[in-house]
Protein backbone atom coordinates (compact mmCIF):
# COMPACT_ATOMS: atom_id res chain seq x y z
CA UNK A 1 0.00 0.00 0.00
CA UNK A 2 1.45 3.43 -1.10
CA UNK A 3 -1.16 5.33 0.87
CA UNK A 4 -1.42 8.67 -0.30
CA UNK A 5 0.68 10.24 -3.42
CA UNK A 6 1.16 13.41 -4.46
CA UNK A 7 3.44 14.79 -7.30
CA UNK A 8 4.94 16.84 -7.54
CA UNK A 9 6.88 17.49 -5.08
CA UNK A 10 7.96 20.95 -5.37
CA UNK A 11 6.99 23.32 -7.99
CA UNK A 12 7.54 27.26 -9.08
CA UNK A 13 4.88 29.06 -11.37
CA UNK A 14 4.88 32.29 -12.91
CA UNK A 15 1.81 34.44 -12.24
CA UNK A 16 -1.15 32.94 -14.57
CA UNK A 17 0.07 29.91 -15.96
CA UNK A 18 -1.85 26.76 -14.93
CA UNK A 19 -1.32 23.46 -13.47
CA UNK A 20 -2.84 20.50 -12.26
CA UNK A 21 -2.05 18.80 -8.46
CA UNK A 22 -2.38 15.39 -8.75
CA UNK A 23 -3.66 13.22 -5.67
CA UNK A 24 -4.06 9.31 -5.59
CA UNK A 25 -4.90 6.46 -2.71
CA UNK A 26 -5.09 3.10 -3.19
CA UNK A 27 -6.95 2.19 0.19
CA UNK A 28 -10.44 2.16 -1.88
CA UNK A 29 -11.26 5.70 0.63
CA UNK A 30 -14.67 7.15 -0.38
CA UNK A 31 -13.69 10.79 0.73
CA UNK A 32 -10.56 12.46 -0.51
CA UNK A 33 -9.77 16.21 0.49
CA UNK A 34 -7.31 18.97 -0.30
CA UNK A 35 -6.25 21.43 2.03
CA UNK A 36 -3.68 24.14 1.73
CA UNK A 37 -1.62 25.45 4.10
CA UNK A 38 0.46 28.63 4.68
CA UNK A 39 3.61 29.14 6.83
CA UNK A 40 3.15 29.04 10.49
CA UNK A 41 -0.73 28.63 9.81
CA UNK A 42 -3.33 25.94 9.87
CA UNK A 43 -4.82 23.85 7.19
CA UNK A 44 -7.62 25.05 5.28
CA UNK A 45 -9.83 22.88 3.58
CA UNK A 46 -9.94 23.82 -0.21
CA UNK A 47 -12.23 21.15 -1.82
CA UNK A 48 -13.49 17.91 -1.09
CA UNK A 49 -15.50 14.66 -2.19
CA UNK A 50 -17.61 12.31 -0.51
CA UNK A 51 -17.18 9.41 -3.55
CA UNK A 52 -16.33 9.88 -7.67
CA UNK A 53 -18.76 12.17 -9.39
CA UNK A 54 -19.38 14.33 -6.42
CA UNK A 55 -17.28 17.26 -4.80
CA UNK A 56 -17.94 20.16 -2.47
CA UNK A 57 -16.40 23.40 -1.58
CA UNK A 58 -14.80 23.98 1.17
CA UNK A 59 -13.85 26.94 3.47
CA UNK A 60 -11.18 28.59 0.54
CA UNK A 61 -12.23 27.15 -3.05
CA UNK A 62 -11.69 30.77 -5.26
CA UNK A 63 -8.80 30.04 -7.51
CA UNK A 64 -9.41 26.36 -7.65
CA UNK A 65 -11.48 23.19 -9.29
CA UNK A 66 -11.33 19.60 -8.44
CA UNK A 67 -12.87 16.58 -10.24
CA UNK A 68 -13.38 13.05 -9.32
CA UNK A 69 -13.75 10.82 -12.15
CA UNK A 70 -12.87 7.58 -9.85
CA UNK A 71 -12.24 6.35 -6.43
CA UNK A 72 -8.20 6.61 -6.45
CA UNK A 73 -7.64 9.97 -8.04
CA UNK A 74 -8.77 13.56 -7.09
CA UNK A 75 -6.58 16.12 -9.09
CA UNK A 76 -6.81 19.94 -7.71
CA UNK A 77 -6.28 22.65 -10.70
CA UNK A 78 -5.31 26.22 -10.52
CA UNK A 79 -6.20 27.81 -13.45
CA UNK A 80 -4.73 31.38 -13.04
CA UNK A 81 -1.94 31.30 -10.40
CA UNK A 82 -1.33 33.79 -8.30
CA UNK A 83 0.91 34.91 -5.53
CA UNK A 84 -1.53 34.64 -2.63
CA UNK A 85 -1.57 30.72 -3.76
CA UNK A 86 1.87 30.51 -2.69
CA UNK A 87 1.33 26.87 -0.22
CA UNK A 88 1.89 23.70 0.95
CA UNK A 89 -1.00 21.50 -0.84
CA UNK A 90 -1.90 18.40 1.27
CA UNK A 91 -4.36 15.91 -0.18
CA UNK A 92 -5.81 13.39 2.48
CA UNK A 93 -8.39 10.42 2.17
CA UNK A 94 -10.80 8.62 4.36
CA UNK A 95 -12.91 5.38 4.36
CA UNK A 96 -16.12 7.15 5.24
CA UNK A 97 -16.32 11.03 7.34
CA UNK A 98 -15.32 11.55 10.35
CA UNK A 99 -15.68 8.09 11.91
CA UNK A 100 -12.46 6.75 10.49
CA UNK A 101 -9.02 8.17 10.35
CA UNK A 102 -7.69 10.70 7.49
CA UNK A 103 -4.70 10.04 5.83
CA UNK A 104 -2.96 12.38 4.50
CA UNK A 105 0.04 12.58 1.58
CA UNK A 106 3.48 14.02 1.75
CA UNK A 107 2.33 17.42 0.40
CA UNK A 108 3.19 19.61 -2.73
CA UNK A 109 5.66 23.17 -1.76
CA UNK A 110 3.81 25.29 -4.64
CA UNK A 111 5.61 28.89 -5.15
CA UNK A 112 3.86 31.51 -7.30
CA UNK A 113 6.19 34.46 -8.78
CA UNK B 1 -19.99 30.23 11.76
CA UNK B 2 -18.23 27.04 12.88
CA UNK B 3 -15.00 27.62 14.77
CA UNK B 4 -12.39 25.39 16.01
CA UNK B 5 -9.84 27.02 18.64
CA UNK B 6 -7.00 26.07 19.36
CA UNK B 7 -3.89 28.23 21.29
CA UNK B 8 -1.60 29.64 18.95
CA UNK B 9 1.39 30.07 21.47
CA UNK B 10 3.97 27.29 21.62
CA UNK B 11 3.69 25.09 25.17
CA UNK B 12 7.06 24.37 26.25
CA UNK B 13 7.60 21.33 29.01
CA UNK B 14 10.31 19.84 30.69
CA UNK B 15 10.61 16.20 29.91
CA UNK B 16 9.12 14.13 31.75
CA UNK B 17 5.77 16.40 32.48
CA UNK B 18 2.56 16.21 31.01
CA UNK B 19 1.86 18.04 28.79
CA UNK B 20 -2.58 19.24 28.27
CA UNK B 21 -3.54 21.11 24.86
CA UNK B 22 -7.11 22.49 24.78
CA UNK B 23 -9.05 22.06 21.54
CA UNK B 24 -12.40 24.47 22.33
CA UNK B 25 -15.34 24.45 19.00
CA UNK B 26 -18.28 26.66 18.20
CA UNK B 27 -21.85 26.41 16.43
CA UNK B 28 -21.90 22.51 16.05
CA UNK B 29 -22.17 19.38 17.78
CA UNK B 30 -19.54 16.89 16.56
CA UNK B 31 -20.19 13.73 17.06
CA UNK B 32 -16.76 12.35 16.81
CA UNK B 33 -13.44 14.74 17.13
CA UNK B 34 -10.42 13.59 16.35
CA UNK B 35 -6.46 14.76 17.04
CA UNK B 36 -3.23 14.53 14.61
CA UNK B 37 0.35 15.27 14.87
CA UNK B 38 2.37 17.10 12.38
CA UNK B 39 6.02 17.72 12.21
CA UNK B 40 8.01 20.47 10.20
CA UNK B 41 7.34 20.17 6.61
CA UNK B 42 5.22 16.58 6.93
CA UNK B 43 1.39 15.86 6.74
CA UNK B 44 0.09 15.38 9.51
CA UNK B 45 -0.52 12.00 10.58
CA UNK B 46 -3.66 10.80 12.98
CA UNK B 47 -3.26 9.96 16.60
CA UNK B 48 -6.87 9.58 18.26
CA UNK B 49 -10.09 9.42 17.65
CA UNK B 50 -13.28 10.06 20.52
CA UNK B 51 -16.59 9.80 20.02
CA UNK B 52 -19.10 11.91 21.79
CA UNK B 53 -20.45 9.32 23.67
CA UNK B 54 -16.77 8.52 25.03
CA UNK B 55 -15.78 10.83 27.77
CA UNK B 56 -11.72 9.69 27.68
CA UNK B 57 -9.81 7.78 25.30
CA UNK B 58 -6.14 6.44 25.97
CA UNK B 59 -3.25 5.59 23.57
CA UNK B 60 0.14 4.68 25.22
CA UNK B 61 1.02 7.77 26.20
CA UNK B 62 -2.15 9.87 25.26
CA UNK B 63 -5.00 10.51 26.65
CA UNK B 64 -7.75 12.93 24.81
CA UNK B 65 -11.21 13.91 26.51
CA UNK B 66 -14.31 15.21 24.81
CA UNK B 67 -16.52 17.30 26.74
CA UNK B 68 -19.47 17.95 24.62
CA UNK B 69 -21.13 20.37 27.46
CA UNK B 70 -17.78 22.47 27.10
CA UNK B 71 -17.84 22.06 24.06
CA UNK B 72 -14.27 21.37 24.50
CA UNK B 73 -11.51 18.93 24.08
CA UNK B 74 -8.20 18.03 26.17
CA UNK B 75 -5.28 16.23 24.66
CA UNK B 76 -2.70 14.86 27.43
CA UNK B 77 1.21 13.23 26.68
CA UNK B 78 2.14 12.02 29.98
CA UNK B 79 5.92 11.41 30.66
CA UNK B 80 7.31 13.84 27.53
CA UNK B 81 9.94 13.35 25.58
CA UNK B 82 11.78 15.75 23.23
CA UNK B 83 10.45 13.25 20.39
CA UNK B 84 7.02 14.37 20.75
CA UNK B 85 7.86 18.00 20.06
CA UNK B 86 5.66 18.95 17.27
CA UNK B 87 2.22 20.36 16.79
CA UNK B 88 -1.35 18.79 17.36
CA UNK B 89 -4.27 19.37 15.66
CA UNK B 90 -7.63 18.72 16.38
CA UNK B 91 -10.84 17.97 13.95
CA UNK B 92 -13.94 18.40 15.67
CA UNK B 93 -15.71 16.89 12.95
CA UNK B 94 -19.24 18.14 11.65
CA UNK B 95 -20.52 15.24 8.53
CA UNK B 96 -18.59 15.09 5.66
CA UNK B 97 -15.89 17.45 6.16
CA UNK B 98 -12.44 16.96 8.05
CA UNK B 99 -11.59 20.71 9.11
CA UNK B 100 -8.93 21.60 11.50
CA UNK B 101 -8.30 23.99 14.48
CA UNK B 102 -4.78 25.74 13.92
CA UNK B 103 -2.92 23.53 15.73
CA UNK B 104 -0.76 23.91 19.22
CA UNK B 105 2.59 23.30 19.03
CA UNK B 106 4.80 21.40 21.75
CA UNK B 107 8.37 21.54 22.62
CA UNK B 108 9.72 19.04 24.90
CA UNK B 109 13.04 20.66 26.67
CA UNK B 110 15.60 17.49 27.95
Amino acid sequence: NAGVTQTPKFRILKIGQSMTLQCTQDMNHNYMYWYRQDPGMGLKLIYYSVGAGITDKGEVPNGYNVSRSTTEDFPLRLELAAPSQTSVYFCASSYTDGRTQGFFGPGTRLTVL
Amino acid sequence: SQKIEQNSEALNIQEGKTATLTCNYTNYSPAYLQWYRQDPGRGPVFLLLIRENEKEKRKERLKVTFDTTLKQSLFHITASQPADSATYLCAPLPANRLAFGKGNQVVVIP
